[in-house]
């Protein structure tokens, strides 16, 4: 299986800092790499597809970067409703994988 | 409008089977990948298993193997998870998921989901 790892684990920040959390693949996943947001009691919301595609109705101030083993998901500045948990997943081969989530907090 | 809903979850002992459903509706079904993925309370999620449009191909999680299947009734727009010889750390929230705005049917991102329904394997 590919592992995914992604750091930190959690973070606290303030509105209008800027966030990057990082994902590791154990192997080379190309560009198949998603990213996702979920709330408490909430589904996953899909942010950022193929490593960098934004999806449809999702803040430009989100961002997602990387090929092969590592990607970076930006916040640049980051807002009320960005506190949450992102996941990254990888597609390039079953089973697909998360990484194990970074929680994003308020300072 | 896309819609995916999950039913079939509950309290189930250990050894126990539960069926999940997934009833689909604003898509065209038939043409898309479907996939599980489920949430133990606290956790993570992890990935379970998918099906490609026709029920032809399936894939499973290691933990899963064996004994979960996935299938679907695409004249009935509905995705199943037969679910035999639970264990309790099958316990978890299964959501049902699909892509429908992207260019692969399902086959690389999940942007639609269900809210889940919980399984709970206790004695």
């Amino acid at each position: 299986d590919v592992q995914m790892t992604q750091s930190p684990s959690s973070l606290s920040a303030s509105v209008g800092d800027r966030v990057t959390i990082t994902c590791r693949a154990s192997r080379s996943i190309s560009s198949y790499l998603n990213w996702y947001q979920q709330k408490p009691g909430k589904a996953p919301k899909l942010l950022i597809s193929s490593a960098s595609s934004l999806q449809s109705g999702v803040p430009s101030r989100v961002s997602g970067s990387g090929s092969a083993t590592d990607f970076t998901l930006t916040i640049s500045s980051l807002q009320p409703e960005d506190f949450a948990t992102y996941y990254c997943q990888q597609s390039y081969t079953t089973p697909w994988t998360f990484g194990q989530g970074t929680k994003v907090e308020i300072k | 409008e896309v819609q995916l809903v999950e039913s079939g979850g509950g309290l189930v002992q250990p050894g126990g089977s539960l069926r999940l459903s997934c009833a689909a509706s604003g898509f065209t079904f038939g043409d898309y990948w479907m996939h599980w993925v489920r949430q133990a309370p606290g956790k993570g999620l992890v990935w379970v298993s998918r099906i490609n449009g026709d029920g032809s191909s399936t894939n499973y999680a290691v933990s899963v193997k064996g004994r979960f299947t996935i299938s679907r009734d695409n004249a009935k727009n509905t995705l199943y998870l037969q679910m035999n010889s639970l264990r309790a750390e099958d316990t978890a929230v299964y959501y049902c998921a699909t892509d429908v705005g992207g260019p692969w049917f399902g086959e690389f991102s999940l942007d639609s989901w269900g809210l889940g329904t919980l399984v709970t394997v206790s004695s």
